[in-house]
């Protein structure tokens, strides 16, 4: 799996985005990015994945670059509850496409401030 | 669905007893993994299951850990013996094979070794 770069800590104004970046320039082609979050005290919690588009769910919208060399996780009106540990991993699709583990790094420790 | 379920929450035990951690997958998840989390080394995968069988122990530290999977809806963990540097928060997360594709964590046992 290819290495990831995130920041260690971020703060954010609560109301506000959060823009969370992480950089992971020696992705192969068949890699996705993959973003989980731990809250303190719990287990890992997916957030989104892609692979070169652009994608938004409930939670939070991934933008890709162009190259894919580096993403931004969007969390587009942060609460207090989102204060947490922000993991970016890159890893082939794990539908039967290659090795199952998450790989995790050290994260962005993001910070809601009221 | 009442998510990964995990046992105990908590366990202290002395060195050199034995410890069995538990694990209950989501309902029809074929895939179970085993995490291990401490503030030195992060979020570590340890071993993980399809379809009840080990593909993937390599993360395992050492003879004194195994883990089993006697059936689709049930894992065990063991340390025997345990040692103080097993102390940390074990996870278990399980996801389907097919469609979504992202793991569910459950809640963790946190395991102090005295």
């Amino acid at each position: 799996d290819a290495k990831t770069t995130q920041p260690p800590s971020m703060d954010c104004a609560e109301g506000r985005a959060a823009n969370l970046p992480c950089n992971h320039s020696t992705i192969s082609g068949n890699e996705y990015v993959y973003w989980y979050r731990q809250i303190h005290s719990q287990g890992p919690q997916y957030i989104i994945h892609g692979l070169k588009n652009n994608e938004t769910n409930e939670m939070a919208s991934l933008i890709i670059t162009e190259d894919r060399k580096s993403s931004t996780l969007i969390l587009p009106h942060a609460t207090l509850r989102d204060t947490a540990v922000y993991y970016c991993i890159v890893r082939v699709d794990g539908s039967g496409g290659g090795a199952d583990g998450l790989t995790f790094g050290k994260g962005t420790h993001l910070i809601i401030q009221p | 669905d009442a998510g990964v379920i995990q046992s105990p929450r908590h366990e202290v035990t002395e060195m050199g007893q034995e410890v069995t951690l538990r694990c209950k997958p989501i309902s029809g998840h074929d895939y179970l993994f085993w995490y291990r989390q401490t503030m030195m080394r992060g979020l570590e995968l340890l071993i993980y299951f399809n379809n009840n069988v080990p593909i993937d122990d390599s993360g395992m530290p050492e003879d004194r850990f195994s883990a089993k999977m006697p059936n689709a809806s049930f894992s065990t963990l063991k340390i025997q013996p345990s040692e103080p540097r097993d102390s940390a928060v074990y996870f278990c997360a399980s996801r389907l094979s097919s469609g979504r594709i992202e793991q569910f964590f459950g809640p963790g046992t946190r395991l102090t070794v005295l």
